[in-house]
């Protein structure tokens, strides 16, 4: 059974930069017609997606936070990141990381971690 | 930007209702839209992929319609463990973006 796991501080600072890692485990983040995603929910609000990336490092990144995020992928630790930078209060969500199938015929989030709270305050 | 509509944004319901839940999108989205059940505290679990087809192990009491700009969500006989959010969230392939419905919240009568 695929399991995925976020971790990283659950604090930041304003103007700092968050940084998470969500560890893949029960399958291999190399699998091909997969991506690996990023999406936040601020407390009591809808979902917003940040980005995903492929095993090979393909990245691609909401339109909203494109000049803040990063991605990377750690094929070796089975294991991928999000750098946000300048974080601000609006910053303050539940981070999950979710596997996404995009293929030719349906993309959709299957599999998500159990969500890590982060807050920007200083 | 596509932008996604629910109706209604909350509803009641006892326990054997049918429930069906709207989702709106701004332009044409084809069948490129997903439902997503979310719990207080967990993360969400998909429901239905591509408008209407049900994801592997969803119990058959969950439905989808639609394509273009209107989509339907039903629950043919509503359980105790269905009281969530729902979501519907749209996907485009060029480039990729994937967008969410702000929700619906079904708790009981």
């Amino acid at each position: 059974q695929l399991q995925l796991h976020e971790s990283g501080p659950g604090l930041v600072k304003p103007s700092e930069t968050l940084s998470l890692t969500c560890s893949v485990s029960g399958g291999s983040i190399s699998s091909t017609s997969y991506y690996w995603s990023w999406i936040r929910q601020p407390p009591g609000k809808g979902l917003e997606w940040i980005g995903m990336i492929y095993y090979r490092g393909n990245t691609f990144y909401s339109p909203s936070l494109d000049s803040r995020v990063t991605l990377s992928v750690d094929t070796s630790n089975n294991q991928f990141s999000l750098n946000m930078n300048s974080v601000t209060a609006a910053d303050t969500a539940v981070y999950y990381c979710a596997r996404l199938i995009w293929s030719g015929f349906r993309a959709g989030f299957d599999y998500w971690g159990q969500g890590i709270l982060v807050t920007v305050s200083s | 930007d596509i932008q996604m509509t629910q109706f209604p944004s909350s509803l009641s319901a006892s326990v054997g209702d049918r429930v069906t839940i709207t989702c709106q999108a701004s332009q044409d989205i084809r069948n490129y839209l997903n439902w997503y059940q979310q719990k207080p505290g967990k993360a969400p679990k998909l429901l239905i992929y591509d408008a209407s087809n049900l994801e592997t192990g969803v119990p058959s009491r969950f439905s989808g319609s639609g394509s273009g700009t209107d989509f339907t969500f039903t629950i043919s006989s509503l359980q105790p463990e269905d009281f969530a959010t729902y979501y519907c969230q749209q996907y485009d392939n060029h480039p990729p973006l994937f967008t969410f419905g702000p929700g619906t919240k079904v708790d009981f009568k």
